[in-house]
């Protein structure tokens, strides 16, 4: 089966400190893989995804085969950046988006 | 560009009555349409994918007799909940998928938030 991992549900740093929010997926392939994110009240939005190798508000996300993880990361994170954070993948051979079950990022000022 | 609307954005009903949720690409034609459904503190499961002028595929566990999904046209396509019960109530998310500029991207409504009582 296809699966997407983060394992942790909630995250809380302080305000500058480095965040890293896991994802990690069963391995099929070349997988396309996205990290979308969910502001309080507001739709769910691509954050940034693999093959384009973008870093979108201060945050980047590496994809690593040997270990099949796709970590979000950010050197210094902000009150905003304040959100749940969801790691999907496209289904293999498919147009179907695979989610993880999200990570809560809480930063204190 | 690339926005997504979804109507009502809350809804609340009688046991045993349908509702029906419209979701609409604004500004683009989007050939694929998907339906998610959100517990609370929950991720997005994927109830069905719906292509424009078929029938659409349904998640397997997903009732497609109770979970009604029409794709009319390019740029809407509805989900009823038929005979709805209590257990139904949760937060419907829909996602659009379009063609040319916008490549594979989904992009996705606000949400349509359901309580039957």
């Amino acid at each position: 089966a296809q699966r997407v991992t983060q394992p942790e549900k909630l995250l809380s740093v302080f305000k500058g400190a480095p965040v890293e929010l896991k994802c990690n997926y069963s391995y099929s392939g070349s997988p396309e893989l996205f990290w979308y994110v969910q502001y309080s009240r507001q739709r769910l939005q691509l954050l940034l995804r693999h093959i384009s190798r973008e870093s979108i508000k201060g945050f980047t996300a590496d994809l690593n085969k040997g270990e099949t993880s796709f970590h979000l990361k950010k050197p210094f994170a902000q009150e905003e950046d304040s959100a749940m954070y969801y790691c999907a993948r496209l289904s293999y051979n498919t147009d179907k988006l695979i989610f993880g079950t999200g990570t809560r990022l809480q930063v204190f000022p | 560009g690339a926005v997504v609307s979804q109507h009502p954005s809350w809804v609340i009903c009688k046991s045993g009555t349908s509702v029906k949720i419209e979701c609409r690409s604004l500004d683009f034609q989007a050939t694929t349409m998907f339906w998610y459904r959100q517990f609370p503190k929950q991720s997005l499961m994927l109830m069905a994918t719906s292509n424009e002028g078929s029938k659409a595929t349904y998640e397997q566990g997903v009732e497609k007799d109770k979970f009604l999904i029409n794709h009319a046209s390019l740029t809407l396509s509805t989900l009823t909940v038929t005979s709805a019960h209590p257990e139904d109530s949760s937060f419907y998310i829909c996602s659009a998928r379009g063609v040319g500029v916008f490549g594979n991207e989904q992009f996705f409504g606000p949400g349509t938030r359901l309580t039957v009582l």
